[in-house]
């Protein structure tokens, strides 16, 4: 079963608009870290914000956060303010403290911000 | 401080050769990854070193597959003969402590033909 569902493919934003990319996750561990990173076009994997299963605020980084729904099981981000240094495929990852070393990964949001 | 960097950033070679990765993570970084990202699907995880000991290699595909990180600094991975399904982009990562942020490379783009 996937572990991490990202369900838009592509999506696009008008500049200095908000965007919410979905991200819903499956298991069965109470302890657990959420995890988004940028991927942009010259391919490095950036890490922008994280979300402990514990946490009871959701979390925040700069333009970036994070809108955790436990009970539903979505971790989605958003982004305020969009720029055009936005555009970029978004991952979502979660880690399970019981098998702590792997990432798994969803298969990612095109994200495109027109100006 | 230097980030994660992986070697080659590109490489194409024909079915049954030998391509060999290598990434060198954040300095001080005891925990290294790699993942695999085939086209249109997800990245998945390969294995995991912490220092110079294999952690947990449950998502290496085959034997064809060899990872090693001497000394426990910079890690390789060679694909040995490399197959058409082979192809896909291989990223390394690096975290100070497990159960840390892993912080990615640039990935590899390997191209089987």
């Amino acid at each position: 079963a996937q572990k991490i569902t990202q369900t838009q493919p592509g999506m696009f934003v008008q500049e200095k608009e908000a965007v919410t990319l979905d991200c819903t996750y499956d298991t069965s561990d109470q302890s657990y870290g959420l995890f988004w990173y940028k991927q942009p076009s010259s391919g490095e994997m950036i890490f922008l914000i994280y979300q402990g299963s514990y946490d009871e605020q959701n979390a925040t980084e700069g333009r970036y956060s994070l809108n955790f729904q436990k009970a539903r099981k979505s971790a989605n981000l958003v982004i305020s303010a969009s720029q055009l240094g936005d555009s970029a495929m978004y991952f979502c990852a979660m880690r399970e403290h019981d098998t702590g070393n792997q990432f798994y990964f969803g298969t990612g949001t095109s994200l495109t911000v027109i100006p | 401080e230097a980030g994660v960097t992986q070697f080659p950033s590109h490489s194409v070679i024909e079915k049954g050769q030998t391509v060999t990765l290598r990434c060198d993570p954040i300095s001080g970084h005891d925990n290294l990854y790699w993942y695999r990202r085939v086209m249109g699907k997800e990245i998945k995880f390969l294995l995991h070193f912490v220092k110079e000991s294999k952690q947990d290699e449950s998502g290496m595909p085959n034997n064809r597959f060899l990872a090693e990180r001497t000394g426990g600094t910079y890690s390789t991975l060679k694909v040995q003969p490399a197959e058409l399904e082979d192809s896909g982009v291989y990223f390394c990562a690096s975290s100070q402590v497990h159960l840390g942020t892993q912080y990615f490379g640039p990935g590899t783009r390997l191209l089987v033909l």
